[in-house]
């Protein structure tokens, strides 16, 4: 299994454009999130969806769309690009067991100038 | 709402010494808590849970955390640090329905040779 990927690795836009960072997942698991990691802040929680169709607000969706045409991708969109959306992005999955874990993706580190 | 609180933002240690690394949550339901290490430019790698069985919960690479109700504490300990294990060290909160993590601002750890 490769279990949670993400494209790109790095990316620079400048503002105001837009683009779709990739997730994908082979571990038929349910449960996938999109958080952003901002040095000092942890990770926040952007969206997350319960399954193929669902997707729900997370802590800081502004500036974000989210959707879930399949149990293995979960694209996140980025429109009109800013400054404050610079940052470090991770995906993650999980089944649906209470205590299961979430497993990361390896991150998309984005720049906004 | 719940929320982790890590006391000290960067941990510094000479190798072979005691690794203690603090965990403060609050949760208005038994919560379930984890541990996650990122290594540079790597995602998030769980290093153990508790999921309310044995208090004492033992991790991967020698770590181990105890669930302490009382002291809303959940603080990742090591016996005998090692150059390896410096990274950054994450503990997050979830509760039991939402199945959603919510993580601290994270501890640096530094190893001194």
């Amino acid at each position: 299994n490769a279990g949670v990927t993400q494209t790109p690795k790095f990316r620079i836009l400048k503002i105001g454009q837009s683009m779709t960072l990739q997730c994908a997942q082979d571990m038929n698991h349910n449960y996938m999130y999109w958080y952003r990691q901002d040095p000092g802040m942890g990770l926040k929680l952007i969206y997350y969806s319960v399954g193929a169709g669902i997707t729900d607000k997370g802590e800081v969706p502004n500036g974000y769309n989210v959707s879930r045409s399949t149990t293995e991708d979960f694209p996140l969109r980025l429109e009109l690009a800013a400054p404050s959306q610079t940052s470090v992005y991770f995906c993650a999955s999980k089944t649906r067991g209470f205590t299961d874990t979430q497993y990361f993706g390896p991150g998309t580190r984005l720049t906004v100038l | 709402a719940q929320s982790v609180t890590q006391l000290g933002s960067h941990v510094s240690v000479s190798e072979g010494a005691l690794v203690l690394l603090r965990c403060n949550y609050s949760s208005s339901v038994p919560p379930y808590l984890f541990w996650y290490v990122q290594y540079p430019n790597q995602g998030l790698q769980l290093l153990l849970k508790y999921t309310s069985a044995a208090t004492l919960v033992k991790g991967i690479n020698g770590f181990e955390a105890e669930f302490k109700k009382s002291e809303t504490s959940f603080h990742l300990t090591k016996p005998s640090a090692h150059m390896s294990d410096a990274a950054e060290y994450f503990c997050a909160v979830s509760d039991q329905g939402a199945q959603k993590l919510v993580f601290g601002q994270g501890t640096r750890l530094t190893i001194n040779p």
